[in-house]
């Protein structure tokens, strides 16, 4: 059972454009948010990050959206650029246990 | 170190074969996770580590998935008689003391043959 849920396995934006990455989860226990971005052949790196009690958090071009309501975080990046390029995972969890992963977004960046 | 490392990076095994997977944490790195990603899969959960201490092992497939951290800092995830549909990558994440956010190392695939 996917409790975390990226339903767009890839995404094409052209440089200098607005990224939306989008992922859904389903058990209300969670209450801190990540995403990851990674490259091949190698493993994932921390982007950014959102508790529970806040709706917005913002890091230069990244900004991840928290909607509780709806059980729905993205992240925007903008303006994208072409070395955003890579998969990005996001992930959640009850604190304090594991992460529970979606199954990550390509995104390419077109110059 | 600088980050996470994990060794070996890439490792060939014949189906029955018993490996070894490293994982080296950062220092003061309490917790320690390991996850399986399969193609095309995010990671998922195998096990968790507070210092020497498993206190979770919910997420090992069977009782051929072995992992310990004696001393409460290197890790070994050791699977015995390896399977195909064992081959995956298989990564090291580490938290910080007073941190939620997990650092990855770069992983080691394994492919059974």
């Amino acid at each position: 059972d996917q409790q975390v849920k990226q339903n767009s396995p890839s995404l094409s934006v052209q440089e200098g454009r607005i990224s939306i990455l989008n992922c859904d989860y389903t058990n209300s226990m969670f209450d801190y948010f990540l995403w990851y971005k990674k490259y091949p052949a190698e493993g994932p790196t921390f982007l950014i990050s959102i508790s529970s009690i806040k709706d917005k958090n913002e890091d230069g071009r990244f900004t991840v959206f928290l909607n509780k309501s709806a059980k729905h975080l993205s992240l925007h990046i903008v303006p994208s650029q072409p070395g955003d390029s890579a998969v990005y995972f996001c992930a959640a969890f009850p604190t304090g246990n594991q992460f529970y992963f979606g199954t990550g977004t390509s995104l390419t960046v077109i110059p | 170190g600088a980050g996470v490392s994990q060794s070996p990076r890439y490792k060939v095994a014949k189906r029955g074969q018993d490996v070894a997977l490293r994982c080296d944490p950062i220092s003061g790195h309490v917790s320690l996770f390991w996850y399986q990603q399969a193609l095309g899969q995010g990671p998922e959960f195998l096990t968790y580590f507070q210092n020497e201490a498993q206190l979770d092992k919910s997420g090992l497939p069977s009782d051929r998935f072995f992992a310990e951290r004696p001393e409460g800092s290197v890790s070994t995830l050791k699977i015995q008689r390896t399977q195909q549909e064992d081959s995956a990558v298989y990564l090291c994440a580490g938290t910080p003391r007073g941190s939620e956010t997990q650092y990855f190392g770069p992983g080691t695939r394994l492919l059974v043959l």
